[in-house]
């Protein structure tokens, strides 16, 4: 089934700086790849979500890149401000196998930004 | 318009114990899935629901877990006895369609926190 690897799990920035946050997957027929973003209390809501058709999806701040090839994308995150800080999740859909329809999530990049 | 809902969203529990969890989601969402995060580790797919039918049940970790759906509205998940390894957060989510469709995304609720002790 599919595997999906996330990292850092920790990432500390100056309000004002990036952050980047990666994931790898291991289904190669895998074609949506969702962020989430989970404040304290709450469950993970979707920030940003790219399909396999395109490489790259931006959304003011917040933006999505691919490599199919490469089977890893990633989350960009530019001018940091503090209400930024929660854990981001990365997941899969995999299109095959046992990991058909469902989402494999990544083990979570708790980001905090200071002020 | 309200969005996934699940209670309690604490639940504190003795070993062997019996918890039921509650996930109400989106009015007219025929798709319902639960996941569980335990402590520090990623977001685990338990099972997911079509209408009142299980499509894909795979992730439930053995039979002390319980999943109903019953009339294709709310969704129960049952614990029965429940030990200290269930402990974690639990999420319910749903969508319209499957995930697999374009332009069609998952909505979690809060999340129930279960602690067995």
């Amino acid at each position: 089934g599919e595997n999906v690897e996330q990292h850092p799990s920790t990432l500390s920035v100056q309000e004002g700086d990036s952050a980047v946050i990666k994931c790898t997957y291991s289904d190669s027929a895998s074609n949506y790849f969702p962020w989430y973003k989970q404040e304290l209390g709450k469950g993970p809501q979707l920030i940003i979500d790219i399909r396999s058709n395109v490489g790259e999806k931006k959304d003011q701040r917040i933006a999505v890149t691919l490599n199919k090839t490469a089977k890893h994308f990633s989350l960009h995150i530019t001018e940091t401000q503090p209400e930024d800080s929660a854990v981001y999740f990365c997941a899969a859909i995999g299109a095959g196998g046992t990991s058909y329809g469902k989402l494999t999530f990544g083990q979570g990049t708790i980001l905090t930004v200071h002020p | 318009e309200a969005g996934v809902t699940q209670f309690p969203s604490h639940s504190v529990i003795e070993k062997g114990q019996t918890v039921t969890l509650r996930c109400d989601p989106i009015s007219g969402h025929d798709n319902l899935y639960w996941y569980r995060r335990v402590m520090g580790k990623e977001i685990k797919f338990l099972l997911h629901f079509v209408k009142e039918s299980k499509q894909d049940e795979s992730g439930m970790p053995n039979n002390r877990f319980l999943a109903e759906r019953t009339g294709g509205t709310y969704s129960t998940l049952k614990v029965q006895p429940a030990e200290l390894e269930d402990s974690g957060v639990y999420f319910c989510a749903s969508s319209p369609f499957t995930l697999l469709l374009m332009n069609t995304e998952a909505f979690f609720g809060q999340g129930t926190r279960l602690t067995v002790v």
